[in-house]
């Protein structure tokens, strides 16, 4: 069964960095790309960033410079460095597997339950 | 970028009943599109993908249908389950955007 768990949220000063991981079990975690969507509260879905298995890495325009998305396919993990965060970086953020092999679809098939993360002083 | 709309943006609706959810995109997205579902505190579940295809376990009940900018997710007798927020999300370039959800609550 597929299991992703995040981890390493929490209150943060504004222009302080954090580090999230997701660690993924039930399936070959190299094959796979996988996301990171967040969710201000109360509000939608907002996608971050991507990173195929092994190398082609996205992000939206808002995180570029600040944020850097890495993988560890020995570990089964992929993180999310975040750095100069912002009031509006505030959100649940969610680990998400791409449901495509060898390709990345940004279809997700399965989520995590997330982890928030409180940008203020 | 792509901006994804949905109508109505919420609707009180009874069990039994049958539901239609909108979605636009502001340009053509061939049938790259997907929708979710999300209960309060939870984690979004993927219910269609490519617009038209159910995810496995997902009820036959969940339907979308669409291509090109419009597109709909019907669900054809509502269940106690599905009183929910429903995301459409288009996979056709980057950044693959959100609409802003329809809240679908009990009448």
């Amino acid at each position: 069964e597929v299991h992703l768990v995040e981890s390493g949220g929490g209150l943060v000063n504004p222009g302080g960095s954090l580090r999230l991981s997701c660690t993924a079990s039930g399936f070959t975690f190299s094959f796979y790309s996988m996301h990171w969507v967040r969710q201000a509260p109360g509000k939608g879905l907002e996608w971050v960033a991507s990173m195929s298995g092994h190398s082609y890495i996205y992000y939206v325009d808002s995180v570029k410079g600040r944020f850097t998305i890495y993988r560890d396919n020995d570990k089964n993990s992929l993180f999310l460095q975040m750095n100069s965060l912002r009031a509006e970086d505030t959100a649940v953020y969610y680990c998400a597997r791409d449901m495509a092999t060898t390709v990345t679809t940004f279809r997700s098939d399965y989520w995590g339950q997330g982890t928030m993360v409180t940008v203020s002083s | 970028d792509i901006q994804m709309t949905q109508s109505p943006s919420s609707l009180s609706t009874s069990v039994g009943d049958r539901v239609t959810i909108t979605c636009r995109a502001s340009q053509s997205i061939s049938t790259d599109l997907n929708w979710f579902q999300q209960s309060p505190g939870k984690a979004p579940k993927l219910l269609i993908y490519a617009a038209s295809t159910l995810q496995s376990g997902v009820p036959s009940r969940f339907s979308g249908s669409g291509s090109g900018t419009d597109f709909t997710l019907t669900i054809s007798s509502l269940q106690p389950e599905d009183f929910a927020t429903y995301y459409c999300q288009q996979s056709y370039t980057t950044p693959p955007t959100f609409g802003p959800g329809t809240k679908v609550e009990i009448k």
